[in-house]
């Protein structure tokens, strides 16, 4: 079945670094979505792109759908400490209508 | 925004029992989903619905069904719990914005 690998799976910055981190599948996608889970709550839409080469910035998040349409990263410039919390790429294969799969998740903290 | 609402944040239950998960939504939304989240496994797709009355498998079925008897309304239902279905499961609904998804705040389910 289709899968994404997400990396890395956790990250330990220091506030005020970048942070960068992907998402690859190994058969295109048509839609590639970031979202973002702090503890006890539901992942919240981050970004959502639709088109191969695709950059979307929201707020200090930038994110961009992969040319060959097999992958998607996001950054986060001058991360703080509410940045802290899982994030999940997410991506609609051709074949599929309204279902999306989901990577594995990186686990953020931020040391202030 | 899509707001969606899950019956309890906790829950505890025995081996065997019959175990409801409610999620409603609070807007006109066809498309509802239930997932479950596990360490190292991001979310998995258990069942979900492109209208009422409607349901399809989706990538982890067995143990569960669902009821749509209502639009706003999908529910989880574990006929007969087990200690392996102890997991954190998550709602979601869409069907406005292309592929998006908007997840409530998860219920976390502890079979003993």
């Amino acid at each position: 079945g289709q899968q994404l690998n997400q990396s890395p799976q956790s990250m330990f910055i220091q506030e005020g670094e970048d942070v960068s981190m992907n998402c690859t599948s190994s058969s295109i996608f048509n839609t590639w979505l970031w979202y973002k889970q702090e503890p006890g709550e539901g992942p919240v839409l981050l970004i959502a792109l639709y088109k191969a080469g695709e950059l979307t910035s929201n707020g200090r998040l930038t994110a961009q759908f992969g040319i060959t349409r097999k992958d998607s990263f996001l950054n986060i410039s001058a991360s703080i400490p509410s940045d802290v919390g899982i994030y999940f790429c997410a991506g609609r294969h051709p074949s599929n209508t309204g279902k999306l799969i989901f990577g594995q998740g990186t686990t953020l903290q931020v040391k202030p | 925004d899509v707001k969606v609402t899950q019956s309890s944040r906790y829950l505890v239950k025995r081996t065997g029992e019959k175990v409801f998960l409610e999620c409603v939504q609070d807007m006109d939304h066809e498309n509802m989903f239930w997932y479950r989240q596990d360490p190292g496994l991001g979310l998995r797709l258990i069942y979900f619905s492109y209208d009422v009355k409607m349901k399809e498998k989706g990538d982890i079925p067995e143990g569960y069904s669902v009821s749509r008897e209502k639009k706003e309304r999908f529910s989880l239902i574990l006929e007969s719990a087990s200690t392996n279905q102890t997991s954190m499961y998550l709602c979601a609904a869409g069907g406005g914005v292309p592929d998006t998804q908007y997840f409530g705040p998860g219920t976390r389910l502890t079979v003993l």
